[in-house]
């Protein structure tokens, strides 16, 4: 089986850059995703790593090491609309499994 | 524009009545997916769909069902909703069955009391 861990909950200040990290112990892996979900909202994907190394979209990087089983999620230039839970996951079989969840609070 | 749509956002029932669920998408996707969501425990999947008719049991499919008739619309049914199931319903889909992106709905805020 599969699991991923996750802090449950990081804080940062306004114009910070944050890294959010997640470990991952797995019978077999094909890659690591990022979900953002606003309180009350939908989970919305961030992004998708495949291969070791990082992936920038905008503010939002991320990075993988299949070798040590960890991702992060990197947010620079931090604004108050960034706070939100975020969710790693991966695939297991035929279906995608979530981390717990990290929520970051920004603060002014 | 991507679109998924769940039939309520809030929803309150009690106990032992039988409560369906709806989940529209309108972006022709093959693969729909049921989670519930609990605080701390992140996502959990309760049933998947990777075709019209079709169904695979989840992680925790115990008191629920499914139904897929049609391509565009998947639907959780509790046969008795017990307390327990009082939980975040999301319902998401996904363009390949291997994607890593699935589109999620606005979810509904189910209560049984």
């Amino acid at each position: 089986g599969q699991s991923l861990e996750q802090p449950s909950e990081v804080t940062a200040v306004e114009g910070a850059i944050v890294q959010i990290n997640c470990t991952y112990q797995t019978s077999g892996f094909y890659g690591l995703s990022w979900y953002q979900q606003h309180d009350g909202g939908a989970p919305t994907f961030l992004s998708y790593n495949a291969l070791d190394g990082l992936e920038e979209t905008g503010r939002f990087s991320s990075f993988l090491s299949r070798s040590d089983s960890y991702g992060y999620l990197l947010l620079q230039e931090l604004q108050m609309k960034d706070s939100a839970s975020y969710f790693c996951a991966t695939r297991q079989g035929g279906k995608l499994i979530f981390g717990q969840g990290t929520e970051l609070s920004v603060k002014p | 524009d991507v679109k998924v749509t769940q039939s309520s956002r809030y929803l309150v029932k009690r106990t032992g009545e039988k409560v369906f669920l709806e989940c529209v998408q309108d972006m022709d996707h093959e693969n729909m997916f049921w989670y519930r969501q609990d605080p701390g425990l992140g996502l959990r999947l309760i049933y998947f769909s990777y075709d019209v008719k079709m169904k695979e049991k989840g992680d925790i499919p115990e008191g629920y069902s499914v139904s897929r008739e049609k391509k565009e619309r998947f639907s959780l049914i509790l046969e008795s909703a017990s307390t327990n199931q009082t939980s975040m319903y999301l319902c998401a889909s996904s363009i390949h069955r291997d994607s890593y992106e699935q589109y999620f709905g606005p979810g509904t805020r189910l209560t049984v009391t």
